[in-house]
C-alpha cells in the first residue's frame, strides 16, 4: 500500500516559475524523503526531513513538514527545463525502516 | 565511486519462464532493497536485506518471487513461472545501514517484459 500521496498528479509550468508539490500521509512517520526520477528509471534522493524538523533547504529546493496536518511540500524555485521529472515522497514509519513511496507528481517545465 | 548497478537493463521473457535479476550495491552498504515499479506508479517495496539476511520480505507478492544475498553484497531477485502481470521495472537500492534516515541510492532498474 502507498502511504504518501502526492498532489498534484501532474504539473506543467514555464521555466523560471516556482513549482510546488505536496505530499500527504496517514500515519505518524519517522522521516519523509523526496526523490526525483527521470524517464522512469533510477530515483535520485533529494532531501530527507525528520519528524522533528519543519523546514529544510538544498539549493533551489525547499521542503516543509507539518506533522499536525500530516503533510509535506516540495518547492522548486526558478525552475529549469532540466527539472522536468517525476517527484516522489517516501515516508518511513516510526516503527519501521522501509520507506513507502507515493505515486508521484509529474513535473514538466517548458523552456 | 561506482553507484548501484543492475543487470540486465532489459529482459524480455515468455510467460512461464524463470528469470534472475541482479543487483550490485555500493561497496560497504549493508542494507539492500528491491522495489517494483509499474507505469505511472511509485516504487512498491518487495524485500529488504540487512547483510545476508532478509530482514523484511513482506512485500513479495507470492511464492514465485524469491531473493538472495549470500555474501552480503550482490543480490539476485528470482521470479519463477513468470506472468504477464510481472512486467514492470525492478529497482534495487542500497544504503549505508538499515536505519530509516539513511539515504537510499537507486540503481537504473531492470525493465522486465513478460510476453
Amino acid at each position: 500500500s502507498q502511504q504518501g500521496e502526492e498532489d498534484p498528479q501532474a504539473l506543467s509550468i514555464q521555466e523560471g516559475e516556482n513549482a510546488t508539490m505536496n505530499c500527504s500521509y496517514k500515519t505518524s512517520i519517522n522521516n519523509l524523503q523526496w526523490y526525483r526520477q527521470n524517464s522512469g528509471r533510477g530515483l535520485v534522493h533529494l532531501i530527507l526531513i525528520r519528524s522533528n524538523e519543519r523546514e529544510k533547504h538544498s539549493g533551489r529546493l525547499r521542503v516543509t513538514l507539518d506533522t499536525s496536518k500530516k503533510s509535506s511540500s516540495l518547492l522548486i524555485t526558478a525552475s529549469r527545463a532540466a527539472d522536468t521529472a517525476s517527484y516522489f515522497c517516501a515516508t518511513a514509519l516510526r516503527s519501521g525502516y522501509i520507506p513507502t513511496f507515493g505515486r508521484g507528481t509529474s513535473l514538466i517545465v517548458h523552456p | 565511486g561506482a553507484g548501484v548497478s543492475q543487470t540486465p537493463s532489459n529482459k524480455v521473457t515468455e510467460k512461464g519462464k524463470y528469470v534472475e535479476l541482479r543487483c550490485d550495491p555500493i561497496s560497504g552498504h549493508t542494507a539492500l532493497y528491491w522495489y517494483r515499479q509499474s507505469l505511472g506508479q511509485g516504487p512498491e517495496f518487495l524485500i529488504y536485506f540487512q547483510g545476508t539476511g532478509a530482514a523484511d520480505d513482506s512485500g513479495l507478492p507470492n511464492d514465485r518471487f524469491f531473493a538472495v544475498r549470500p555474501e552480503g553484497s550482490v543480490s539476485t531477485l528470482k521470479i519463477q513461472r513468470t506472468e504477464r502481470g510481472d512486467s514492470a521495472v525492478y529497482l534495487c537500492a542500497s544504503s549505508l545501514s538499515g536505519l530509516s534516515y539513511n539515504e537510499q541510492f537507486f540503481g537504473p532498474g531492470t525493465r522486465l517484459t513478460v510476453l
